[in-house]
């Protein structure tokens, strides 16, 4: 059974680079599926950042993609998402997830952990 | 890429249905067979409901279910039970993934 749990640090200054890591269990992520980064900022809806193939290959949401980059750690079984440049509205729960194929569904999702941008 | 539209809230009483709609366009949910629903429980992580407009993975009880005609995807909860009371997102992919605006479903 897939298992997903985010780390990362909870609070980023405004134009710093927030980073996560989502550490996976149950599966080697060498063995294929995709892996997403899923944002849900306070009491507002879930919006896709991108996901990753265990090869490396990268698909981003156009209206982030200019600062985001994720990548993947096979030796480590995990991945991990970089957002460049953040501000206040960058201040959200952070999910990871997998999914199966490209396009799919995600299933399952990390429990998420809260990052907020603040000086 | 704009948010699927749905419903704020939609309620109900224990037994009774509920329908939640989902309104995308011909980008999105009219032009694909990859939509997806969410429940999410207060300060919990989404859950699979349905996938592929109306396929229901292993454990996700028969009263979900889910359809789309055109435009529009649905998702409908019957008989239903007080543990339903939750949000729910749909998800379509467009190119990319586009969540909708979630619906909080209440249970009266």
């Amino acid at each position: 059974q897939v298992q997903l749990q985010e780390s990362g640090p909870g609070l980023v200054k405004p134009s710093e680079t927030l980073s996560l890591t989502c550490a996976v269990s149950g599966y080697s992520i060498s063995s294929g599926y995709y892996w997403g980064w899923i944002r849900q900022p306070p009491g507002k809806g879930l919006e896709w950042i991108g996901s990753i193939y265990h090869s490396g290959s990268t698909y981003y949401n156009p209206s982030l993609k200019s600062r985001v980059t994720i990548s993947v750690d096979t030796s480590k079984n995990q991945f991990s998402l970089k957002l460049s440049s953040v501000t206040a509205a960058d201040t959200a729960v952070y999910y990871c997830a997998s999914h199966y194929g490209y396009p799919d569904w995600f299933d399952p999702w990390g429990q998420g952990t809260l990052v907020t941008v603040s000086s | 890429q704009s948010a699927l539209t749905q419903p704020r809230s939609v309620s109900g009483s224990p037994g009774q249905s509920v329908t939640i709609s989902c309104t995308g366009t011909s980008s999105d949910v009219g032009g694909y067979n990859y939509v997806s629903w969410y429940q999410q429980h207060p300060g919990k992580a989404p859950k699979l409901m349905i996938y592929d407009v109306s396929k229901r993975p292993s454990g996700v009880p028969d009263r979900f279910s889910g359809s789309k005609s055109g435009n529009t995807a649905s998702l409908t909860i019957s008989g239903l039970q007080a543990e339903d009371e939750a949000d729910y997102y749909c998800c379509s992919y467009a190119g990319s993934y586009v969540f909708g605006t979630g619906t909080k479903v209440t249970v009266l």
